[in-house]
Order: C-alpha cells, then sequence, then structure tokens
C-alpha cells in the first residue's frame, strides 16, 4: 500500500483565500482524522471520521474550517476565508479498527 | 479533559547511549501509540502499546496502564534518531481519538 496521501504538499496562499487540502487514507482503513501542527499548539486533532461519517468534529477552530469524506477513499480540509493564522502543517491520518494510527506527509500552509 | 505530560521536554545525546522517554497520562486509557517526528516532519509509528511490553530493534516500550504511564528506551542511540517523540493515547470510551503529549526532542550528536 503506499500509505495515507496528502496534497499539495505545500500550500501558499494570499489572506482571504480558500484553501483545500486533501487526503487519501490507506485502503481499507475507516478511520480517518485531521490534525493540524503548530509550535505554539503542538498536535491538535480537527475533526475525525468513521466510515465517511464525522464523528468529533470539536477541535476544528471556527466556521471558517469545515471537512468532507464523500468515500472511503477521499476527505477534503477546507478553510475558507483562510488567515495568517492558519499558517500550519495540517497531517491527515488513518486506522483501522484496531487503531494503530499511519500518517501521510503533511501539507506545509503558509497563509500571507 | 486528559492531559498528556511528557519528560523531559529536550535530550541531547552522544551517539551510542542509552536514553529513557516518560509520558504520564492522567486518565484511564484504551489505547497508546508512541510516534516518531524525524527533521522533515515525517511522523512514524513506533508502537502501538496499550499495555505490557514491546520491542523493535533497538527500541522498546513498556506501558503500565494502571499507574497511567508508559516508557520508551532508546538504546545505543544512532544519529537518526533524532527528531521529536510523542506519546499519544485514547481516552477509555473514546474511540480511537489520539490525544497527543508536548513531545520529547532527541538531538543525537556523533
Amino acid at each position: 500500500d503506499a500509505g495515507v496521501i496528502q496534497s499539495p504538499r505545500h500550500e501558499v496562499t494570499e489572506m482571504g483565500q480558500e484553501v483545500t487540502l486533501r487526503c487519501k487514507p490507506i485502503s481499507g482503513h475507516d478511520y480517518l482524522f485531521w490534525y493540524r501542527q503548530t509550535m505554539m499548539r503542538g498536535l491538535e486533532l480537527l475533526i475525525y471520521f468513521n466510515n465517511n461519517v464525522p464523528i468529533d468534529d470539536s477541535g476544528m477552530p471556527e466556521d471558517r474550517f469545515s471537512a468532507k469524506m464523500p468515500n472511503a477513499s477521499f476527505s477534503t480540509l477546507k478553510i475558507q476565508p483562510s488567515e495568517p493564522r492558519d499558517s500550519a502543517v495540517y497531517f491527515c491520518a488513518s486506522s483501522g479498527r484496531v487503531g494503530k494510527l499511519f500518517f501521510g506527509s503533511g501539507t506545509q500552509l503558509s497563509v500571507l | 479533559g486528559i492531559q498528556v505530560e511528557q519528560s523531559p521536554p529536550d535530550l541531547i545525546l552522544q551517539e551510542g547511549a542509552n536514553s529513557t522517554l516518560r509520558c504520564n497520562f492522567s486518565d484511564s486509557v484504551n489505547n497508546l501509540q508512541w510516534f516518531h517526528q524525524n527533521p522533515w516532519g515525517q511522523l512514524i509509528n513506533l508502537f502501538y502499546i496499550p499495555s505490557g511490553t514491546k520491542q523493535n530493534g533497538r527500541l522498546s516500550a513498556t506501558t503500565v496502564a494502571t499507574e497511567r504511564y508508559s516508557l520508551l528506551y532508546i538504546s545505543s542511540s544512532q544519529t537518526t534518531d533524532s527528531g521529536v517523540y510523542f506519546c499519544a493515547v485514547v481516552v477509555r470510551g473514546a474511540t480511537n481519538k489520539l490525544i497527543f503529549g508536548t513531545g520529547t526532542l532527541l538531538a543525537v550528536q556523533p
């Protein structure tokens, strides 16, 4: 398996623009997670899905953030409008029922 | 919510030395995992270890769930061991929701 695949690897955008991050989980995994990593706040769980259904979105910082999982092999995290304080590394991860977590390579987001 | 504390926050070793990293957590957990984030930012799962002891090469981990801590042992450290080590836990009753500790930054010098 190719592992968890994220795109893009890097994204530079201007304040106010819409940003869409993409993730393909490991085939057969039924849990998908979005994390954000910053120096100040460490690794924060934003939202996670089970069988394509959002289970807990309590970590989503504001209404500007939204996540979808239209099918078992694809998820998006969208920020609209983006702000400089959204600059961070965004990780997608997936796990099977046992719960061992596997991460993608992350998306480095810079909002100018 | 649950508190996950890791110690030490920073550690500098000479190549070949051994080290022990600690993870304390404030509530009962179903699941505990250790990760290594390398200097390029990649997060690698080292151990899935809700209880007991596991070994993988020069690394081993022990979790004592009843006493709410886990230890990660690194023996004969190498420069490639450098990076940040995270433990992450799932609170009992919260299916697969992994909460991360603040990490231990390890630098192994040649």
